[in-house]
């Protein structure tokens, strides 16, 4: 039963570089979106995804892109990371309608230097 | 984007005290409201979906009440245990879909 799985758990990067942060859900569901955890702030999207070719911006999009060929997959990319990147990073995933609820992957802690 | 506000901020009880911490967001253009708990190290999980002003859930000792018409929720735990220890996150969609606006949550610890 794996639910949302997120890799890695923990990542450290130097200013510039980039990265791509997987994810992947099992519950066929067709919204799935990521969110950025900082410390004192609420969770807060970045990108979300409808259902698979169909993606668009959140609050805080800038330095990421996001991708979604399959309903299963969602990855999210650093294009060349920053340190005011560093944060914790949550992918979500669930029915499209307000009323169901949202499932977490266990994040990724990245850090950049 | 929305204001979302959490209080309190954090909060210390000792085991088998009872609590409550509030979440305030914006009463026009209500959709829903969910409540989520986030244990350390561990992914947050959903507690409640609220729809409706007056709404009440209950799951065990903790529950939560919903007043659309001023804005805020409240939710509540009856004797408080260690295993309670955790930060409560509440969130409203934007709309009718799943963009959240996360509060930045209520940090609980049970002392025991």
């Amino acid at each position: 039963n794996a639910g949302v799985t997120q890799t890695p758990k923990f990542q450290v990067l130097k200013t510039g570089q980039s990265m791509t942060l997987q994810c992947a859900q099992d519950m066929n569901h067709e919204y799935m979106s990521w969110y950025r955890q900082d410390p004192g702030m609420g969770l807060r999207l970045i990108h979300y995804s409808v259902g698979a070719g169909i993606t668009d911006q959140g609050e805080v999009p800038n330095g990421y892109n996001v991708s979604r060929s399959t309903t299963e997959d969602f990855p999210l990319r650093l294009l060349s990371a920053a340190p005011s990147q560093t944060s914790v990073y949550f992918c979500a995933s669930s029915s499209p309608n307000m009323n169901t609820e949202a499932f977490f992957g266990q994040g990724t802690r990245l850090t950049v230097v | 984007i929305l204001n979302v506000e959490q209080s309190p901020q954090s909060l210390h009880v000792q085991e088998g005290d009872s609590t409550n911490f509030t979440c305030s967001f914006p009463s026009s253009n209500f959709y829903a409201l969910h409540w989520y708990r986030w244990e350390t190290a561990k992914s947050p999980e959903a507690l409640f979906v609220m729809t409706l002003n007056g709404d009440e859930k209950k799951k065990g000792r903790i529950s939560a009440t919903l007043n659309t018409k001023e804005g805020y929720s409240y939710l509540y735990i009856k004797g408080s245990q260690p295993e309670d220890s955790a930060t409560y996150l509440c969130a409203p969609p934007e709309d009718y879909g799943q963009n959240f606006v996360f509060g930045p949550g209520t940090r609980l610890s049970v002392l025991p």
